[in-house]
């Protein structure tokens, strides 16, 4: 089972700040890697698959790069509706596994 | 529009089952795998089960493989989950999820998840 560790756990930032979330593969997953953004009592919504394609309707702040087990998620400047949990997911191989999500928090 | 609507879940004892049930519209449900994710109290996400577009093939994780079956009716755009042998860790927010293309994987929309607590 491939094993993603995301860093930091949280991240304590400001509305317009940049954020860096990291993603760390414990074996190679190509560039089949997904971010999802989860909002408190909601489900979670896909911003980036294969690893840099922004999915449909997720504004331009949000940018996805990273190939083989070293990823990042960058938001350029928060908004206050950009404060969540984020997760990656990988698909290389089964079963697909998730992190354990990056909290960014004001 | 998309929609993916959960249902089916409640409290049940355990070792008893349940199945639940995903609602699909908005789309050709029998061109899409779908897949089924849960999220314990407070905890992350974890895949649960795949299925392909004709029914299979199916993949499960093992923590659920040879309990939960995963199907689909595609005449009534609808996917399922019978769980049996239910266990206090299987409580969870189950989310139904459809695949973004022709593979698996990448989960581009999400129902709003049913509650199953295993509780005696």
């Amino acid at each position: 089972e491939i094993v993603l560790t995301q860093s930091p756990a949280t991240l304590s930032l400001s509305p317009g700040e940049r954020a860096t979330l990291s993603c760390r593969a414990s074996q190679s997953v190509s560039t089949y890697l997904a971010w999802y953004q989860q909002r408190p009592g909601q489900a979670p919504r896909l911003l980036i698959y294969d690893a840099s394609y922004r999915a449909v309707g997720i504004p331009a702040r949000f940018s996805g790069s990273g190939s083989g087990t070293d990823f990042t998620l960058t938001i350029s400047s928060l908004e206050p509706e950009d404060f969540a949990v984020y997760y990656c997911q990988q698909r290389r191989v089964w079963p697909q596994t998730f992190g354990q999500g990056t909290k960014v928090e004001v | 529009e998309v929609q993916l609507v959960d249902s089916g879940g409640g409290l049940v004892q355990p070792g008893r089952s349940l199945r639940l049930s995903c609602t699909a519209s908005g789309f050709s449900f029998n061109s899409y795998a779908m897949t089924w994710v849960r999220q314990a109290p407070g905890k992350g996400l974890e895949w649960v089960s795949s299925i392909g577009v004709s029914g299979s093939p199916t993949y499960y994780a093992d923590s659920v493989k040879g309990r939960f079956t995963i199907s689909r009716d595609n005449s009534k755009s609808t996917l399922f989950l019978q769980m049996s042998s239910l266990r206090a860790e299987d409580t969870a927010v189950y989310f139904c999820a459809k695949d973004r293309d022709g593979g698996y994987g990448t989960f581009d929309f999400w129902g709003q998840g049913t509650l199953v607590t295993v509780s005696s």
